[in-house]
């Protein structure tokens, strides 16, 4: 069974600081993974996704992520934050190689402070 | 594209009601996934269908819980009847099974409150 942790409930960093976002994975199959965000009273929207091609994934918005085996981690990054970056992020990993439901993580809420 | 289309976006009703929720997928997307959200519990997958057949339901909560898909461009979520705790947000999301093309759109979904 997969599932997914995300470190940190909340993240806190100034406008134009580094964002990191934590995720570590548990898959039995290779896994594809994605990072959703989802701002206040909508829908998820996708960031970025893992799917075997390349281990550093760029996303939009200027986020990426890089797909570590051996940590089992999938971690987002920005250079750089903007205020419009403050929303809720969600990794997450499929069920049965890519063509399955979703199992999400509890979600990380991003603050940007000015 | 409009995107996937759930309604209502909101919804109020009194324990013991039933409740249906409504998606459109993006035409064309074969796989469709309803998913809740709460505080508690975060965002847990209910059902998919693939081609308009339910593949896994295991993640629907109780036989108070039932969901159909009818045709290719629609799909319903039922309540019934329905309780305080299954106040939540209520997500449609769709995907084509074409070649890598594995994320899923979600719709904004529909926010149900039982009082």
């Amino acid at each position: 069974a997969q599932s997914v942790t995300q470190l940190g409930s909340h993240v806190s960093v100034s406008e134009g600081a580094l964002v990191l976002l934590r995720c570590n994975y548990s898959s039995s199959v290779p896994p594809y993974l994605f990072w959703y965000v989802q701002y206040p009273n909508q829908g998820l929207q996708l960031l970025l996704k893992y799917t075997s091609a390349a281990t550093l994934v760029k996303g939009i918005n200027g986020f990426e992520a890089e797909f570590k085996k051996s940590e089992t981690s999938f971690h987002l990054t920005k250079p750089s934050a903007h205020m419009s970056d403050a929303a809720e992020y969600f990794c997450a990993v499929s069920k049965g190689g890519g063509a399955d439901g979703l199992t999400f993580g509890k979600g990380t809420h991003l603050i940007i402070q000015p | 594209d409009a995107g996937v289309i759930q309604s209502p976006r909101h919804e109020v009703t009194e324990m013991g009601q039933e409740v249906t929720l409504r998606c459109k997928p993006i035409s064309g997307h074969n796989s469709l996934f309803w998913y809740r959200q709460t505080m508690m519990r975060g965002l847990e997958l209910l059902i998919y269908f693939n081609n308009n057949v339910p593949i896994d339901d295991s993640g629907m909560p109780e036989d108070r819980f039932s969901a159909k898909m009818p045709n290719a461009s629609f799909s319903t979520l039922k309540i019934q009847p329905s309780e305080p705790r299954d106040s939540a947000v209520y997500f449609c999301a769709s995907r084509t099974s074409g070649t890598g093309a594995y994320e899923q759109y979600f719709g904004p979904g529909t926010r149900l409150t039982v009082t």
